[in-house]
């Protein structure tokens, strides 16, 4: 089946610095989604990427989704404290399974002052 | 307010009990979604349902079940079939429909502990 890699699992950074965590598809998607969980909450959408070669940006984040449609990133430029969560990226393969999402692992961020 | 409630917010059984877990959205989505997520790890698909009185097996369906009576409630029982329940659990809805942007909305999840 479908499945979708996403590194790296930890990611501990100084307040400032920047932070990228990557996903892969095994199969080509017809579109990725990205999630932010805070400690102890529910995870919350923050995009969703249909094109090849997309970019999308949200104030210091930037969303990338390759040509291939089997991968994709999420850059934080100039990281706070408020960005502390887990990054989860999520395939969509489309198709009969349209709306059936495969999550990555996620990326812990944690954020030092 | 539109959202998804679940209850409770933590839930305690003895080994061998079925429990049900409660997923209720107003969001007037037609598609749910079960998630089990454990710790250190991404969310796996239990049961999701495009409409109502229909619904398909995720990957890690064995031990579950599920009904889709209505269009605003979910519920998902963890039999005693399912060896290692104890997890968090998401429910999620979103609007079904190619072409359209699918997001998915959570709820607050369920903490389940079977002792």
């Amino acid at each position: 089946g479908q499945q979708v890699m996403q590194i790296p699992q930890y990611q501990h950074v100084q307040e400032g610095e920047d932070f990228t965590t990557y996903c892969n598809s095994s199969t080509t998607l017809s579109n990725i989604q990205w999630y932010k969980q805070r400690p102890g909450g529910h995870p919350v959408f923050l995009i969703q990427l249909v094109k090849s070669g997309e970019v999308k940006k949200q104030k210091r984040l930037t969303f990338q989704f390759g040509e291939a449609k089997k991968n994709s990133s999420l850059h934080i430029t100039a990281t706070q404290t408020t960005d502390v969560g887990t990054y989860f990226c999520a395939g969509d393969a489309g198709g009969t399974s349209y709306g059936k999402l495969t999550f990555g692992q996620g990326t812990i961020l944690t954020v030092h002052p | 307010d539109g959202g998804i409630t679940q209850s409770p917010k933590y839930l305690f059984r003895k080994e061998g009990q079925n429990v049900t877990l409660s997923c209720e959205q107003n969001l007037n989505h037609d598609a749910m979604y079960w998630y089990r997520q454990d710790p250190g790890q991404g969310l796996r698909l239990i049961y999701y349902s495009q409409i109502v009185n229909d619904f398909q097996k995720g990957d890690i369906a064995e031990g579950y079940s599920v009904s889709r009576e209505k269009k605003e409630s979910f519920p998902l029982t963890v039999t005693s079939a399912q060896k290692n329940p104890t997890a968090f659990y998401l429910c999620a809805s979103s609007i079904a429909g190619v072409g359209s942007y699918n997001e998915q909305f959570f709820g607050p999840g369920t903490r389940l502990t079977v002792l």
